[in-house]
């Protein structure tokens, strides 16, 4: 089975502080993503990512950025977090050619106080 | 407007019940449609493709009608098990096979 493994479960930062989100999946997928998941407003895409060192400007990018160093991980930086920046963020990949075949990681649920 | 709407919940239905989610799409170029399950505080899952011909898997039936940019997804004889949250997914090549997601329709089958 493909996994995706998002290294926190839970994190509480400060507003201001950079904060890093990590992703690292073991299937060898050209595609990455990251979403945000707001009540109401569902699964928002951020950036995602074809390959490495390659990025796209999701939906909802501004005050976020990403990192694709090596094809098994993504990471999501948040350069100053603030507050509306709360939410369950969550990483996927797929492979690359064709759409389907997405993999969630378990969420990375983050408050900034 | 936003690109994937769905019925708004919560849905309460008893057990052994007939429920039917439907959703629409506003972006006409959109090829590819699914329905995925979100159990409480855990990530998405994909519950079934959609196909145009419609389809079934179990209790779960998916239609399709691409001429009213409807999708619909009904679940007969409903378990404790399938309360969660329904998402309704669309993607395009055009948009580079990102996933679409609408908010969500949230499902709870009591006893």
């Amino acid at each position: 089975d493909v996994k995706v493994t998002q290294s926190s479960r839970y994190l509480v930062k400060r507003t201001g502080e950079k904060v890093f989100l990590e992703c690292v999946q073991d299937m060898d997928h050209e595609n990455m993503f990251w979403y945000r998941q707001d009540p109401g407003l569902g699964l928002r895409l951020i950036y995602f990512s074809y390959d490495v060192k390659m990025k796209e400007k999701g939906d909802i990018p501004e005050g976020y950025s990403v990192s694709r160093e090596k094809k098994e991980r993504f990471s999501l930086i948040l350069e100053s977090a603030s507050t509306n920046q709360t939410s369950m963020y969550l990483c996927a990949s797929k492979p690359g050619g064709g759409i389907d075949g997405y993999t969630f990681g378990s969420g990375t649920r983050l408050t900034v106080v | 407007r936003k690109e994937v709407e769905q019925d708004p919940g919560p849905f309460n239905v008893p057990e052994g019940a007939t429920v039917a989610f439907n959703c629409t799409y506003s972006n006409s170029a959109s090829q590819s449609f699914f329905w995925y399950r979100q159990d409480c505080r855990k990530e998405p899952k994909l519950l079934m493709s959609v196909y145009s011909s419609g389809n079934e898997d179990g209790r779960f039936t998916a239609q399709l009608n691409r001429a009213s940019q409807y999708i619909s997804l009904l679940i007969r004889d409903s378990k404790l098990s399938d309360s969660a949250t329904y998402l309704c997914v669309v993607t395009s090549y055009n948009q580079g096979g990102k996933l679409i997601f609408g908010q969500g329709t949230e499902l709870s089958v009591k006893p």
